[in-house]
């Protein structure tokens, strides 16, 4: 089955850690995003790809960095510079950077004490 | 600035029908998106509409009026899993989605 997997679901760190989350793909689609989402809120737009090797900010990218070294993947950090990194992550791919509609992986709930 | 506005809240029963309205202050986007997010899970592609008009999948329809800068998601004939959010989005230029703060639909028996 064809489909986007985020791993781990639930995260737990310390304040001043690094953490990645890591998202695959094998729908052999050319653009990935990453999203935050916090409680009661909709979704922002972190970093996005459009092919691999390059990728983009987006709205809220500061205490964030991506890396694109395979097409099927797409990880993201969040470090130590992020403010407040608690929140509801979300992996996306869409099939090209003009494409409509999103395929979103299951996220990951990152909470840092 | 860019902005999408939905009403956070809509509560109806079941069978109704319920209107999500998504207002926008945005311009050169290439169309508008629903999507629809259980509690904890992902969201869902539910419609698009890149023209003007009326876009039509089975209870679910979905309008769009560029002039008017504003769209609107129906939901017909509402059943309890329909409880959810619904999130409308814009396609900007090379591929940066813009999601509007969602709408929480609450159906009761």
């Amino acid at each position: 089955d064809g489909g986007i997997t985020q791993s781990p679901k639930y995260l737990f760190r310390k304040e001043g850690q690094n953490v990645t989350l890591s998202c695959e793909q094998n729908l052999n689609h050319d653009a990935m995003y990453w999203y935050r989402q916090d409680p009661g809120q909709g979704l922002r737009l972190i970093y996005y790809s459009q092919i691999v090797n390059d990728f983009q900010k987006g709205d809220i990218a500061e205490g964030y960095s991506v890396s694109r070294e395979k097409k099927e993947s797409f990880p993201l950090t969040v470090t130590s510079a992020q403010k407040n990194p608690t929140a509801f992550y979300l992996c996306a791919s869409s099939d090209g950077p003009s494409s409509y509609e999103q395929y979103f992986g299951p996220g990951t709930r990152l909470t840092v004490t | 600035g860019q902005s999408l506005e939905q009403p956070s809240e809509v509560t109806a029963v079941e069978g109704a029908i319920v209107q999500i309205n998504c207002t926008y202050q945005t311009s050169g986007f290439y169309g508008l998106s629903w999507y629809q997010q259980h509690d904890g899970g992902a969201p869902t592609f539910l419609s698009y509409n890149a023209l003007d008009g009326l876009e039509e999948t089975g209870r679910f329809s979905s309008f769009l009026s560029r002039s008017d800068s504003y769209g609107y998601l129906l939901l017909q004939e509402l059943q309890m899993k329909d409880s959810a959010s619904y999130f409308c989005a814009v396609c900007h230029s090379w591929g940066k989605f813009q999601f509007g703060a969602g709408t929480q639909v609450v159906v009761t028996p």
